[in-house]
């Protein structure tokens, strides 16, 4: 089975500049999260999907953020513009049905803004 | 809020020492508990999880029970590797379907030979 696919794996930007970072998911898994995690934290949810429907976005800094999932499959997430401050990696999970089901992770998306 | 609070790191241990790492969550009603691992270079992955008080999870010869009294999952294991030197996350998910997980800060463990 195929796991969760991000893109790119590393990004250098200068501030104020503009990045996307890609998903896709296990196949069939309706939720989809994206996770920022800055260096010696643990991730933080930014974003939940469930199929194309955001659940969840409290947590996003809509000035700057933006994503979407269109057709309830890929995902992607956009900083524009970025600051010092969103250096980081991006994770994008996926979860199965059920309520404790486990969350999928991609490798993650490095980004350094400069 | 729910929250996750983990022992500082770094832990650094001798090859078949044997480690604990602390775990204690905030939460309301009852959550679903989760250790995550992430090696050099690779994503998050699920290590070990328990639904409900008591149960013990476990996997790798790592373990960890959810003890709803002192609202814990400390992680243990009796003689660890060098191949377990990684980052490893204690997480909780409220029993409702689909609610993501909030995790702690990480604990960095390194073993020697």
């Amino acid at each position: 089975e195929a796991g969760v696919a991000q893109s790119p794996r590393y990004k250098i930007i200068e501030k104020r500049q503009s990045v996307a970072f890609w998903c896709n998911p296990i196949s069939g898994h309706a939720t989809l999260y994206w996770y920022q995690q800055i260096l010696g934290q643990g991730p933080k949810l930014l974003i939940q999907f469930q199929n194309n429907g955001v659940v969840d976005d409290s947590q996003l800094p809509k000035d700057r953020f933006s994503a979407e999932r269109l057709k309830g499959v890929d995902s992607t997430l956009k900083i524009q513009p970025a600051k010092l401050e969103d250096s980081a990696v991006y994770l994008c999970a996926s979860r199965g049905t059920g309520t404790t089901g486990e969350l999928f992770f991609g490798e993650g998306s490095r980004l350094t803004v400069l | 809020g729910d929250s996750v609070t983990q022992m500082e790191g770094p832990v650094t241990l001798s090859e078949e020492a044997f480690l604990t790492i602390n775990c204690t969550y905030t939460a309301t009603g009852y959550p679903s508990l989760f250790w995550y691992v992430q090696y050099p270079g690779e994503g998050l992955q699920l290590l070990l999880k328990a639904t409900k008080a008591d149960d013990k999870g476990s996997n790798k010869g790592f373990e960890a029970t959810y003890r709803k009294e002192t609202t814990s999952f400390h992680l243990e294991k009796g003689s660890v590797q060098v191949s377990d030197s990684a980052v490893y996350f204690c997480a909780l998910s409220a029993n409702q379907a689909g609610t993501a997980l909030i995790f702690g800060k990480g604990t960095t463990l390194s073993v020697s030979s």
